[in-house]
């Protein structure tokens, strides 16, 4: 079946330090969405990527979908305390079928 | 809009008991989802139903566990005669499925504990 790997699966940065997390799937996608989870609460959507090659930014966040829609990927610049939390990938393989298959995260601290 | 409700927020069960979980997803939304998720790790995929409809349960253990989306009132996962291990958080995600939008709006969880 579809698989959705993501690396790294930890990262510690000191503050004001950049950070990626990267996502790969073994199939070609239809979209992709990223979501981040604050330690103690829920996934909460960040942003969906359609179009292949497609870039977003939201603030410090750059969001960025591969020319052959199998990869993404996240940067935070400059991060700060307030971006810790666990990054997931969710990748849809087939429009319609409306179930996207997630990675399994990115848990990023940031060292004040 | 209301986000997705999710109760109980925490759960309390002894070993043999029953756990019933709800959600009711975000207004419009017809599709929804149950994940489960252990202390430091991702979102296990369980079930992905319709209105009145399953229409993916993949990821449900065979034996214990059921699901439901009725044309009226919440969504339900039933847990039946619950084991430690069933020990999780358990989240409900609602999802527009509709043209381009396939994101997923997540409720706040139940926090299971079998004792």
């Amino acid at each position: 079946g579809q698989q959705v790997m993501q690396i790294p699966q930890y990262q510690h940065v000191q503050e004001g330090e950049d950070f990626t997390t990267y996502c790969n799937s073994s199939t070609t996608l239809s979209n992709i969405q990223w979501y981040k989870q604050r330690p103690g609460g829920h996934p909460v959507f960040l942003i969906q990527l359609v179009k292949s090659g497609e870039v977003k930014k939201q603030k410090r966040l750059t969001f960025q979908f591969g020319e052959a829609k199998k990869n993404s990927s996240l940067h935070i610049t400059a991060t700060q305390t307030t971006d810790v939390g666990t990054y997931f990938c969710a990748g849809l393989k087939v429009p319609n079928a409306g179930k996207s298959t997630f990675g399994d995260g990115t848990t990023l601290t940031v060292k004040p | 809009n209301a986000g997705v409700m999710q109760n109980p927020r925490h759960l309390v069960r002894r070993r043999g008991q029953e756990a019933r979980l709800r959600c009711s997803p975000m207004k419009g939304h017809s599709h929804v989802y149950w994940y489960r998720q252990l202390p430091e790790e991702g979102l296990k995929f369980m079930v992905y139903l319709q209105k009145e409809n399953i229409i993916d349960e993949s990821g449900m253990p065979k034996e214990r566990f059921s699901a439901e989306f009725p044309k009226e009132g919440p969504s339900i996962l039933r847990i039946q005669q619950v084991v430690r291990g069933d020990s999780a958080a358990y989240f409900c995600a609602s999802s527009p499925v509709e043209g381009v939008h396939y994101e997923q709006y997540f409720g706040p969880g139940t926090r299971l504990t079998v004792t």
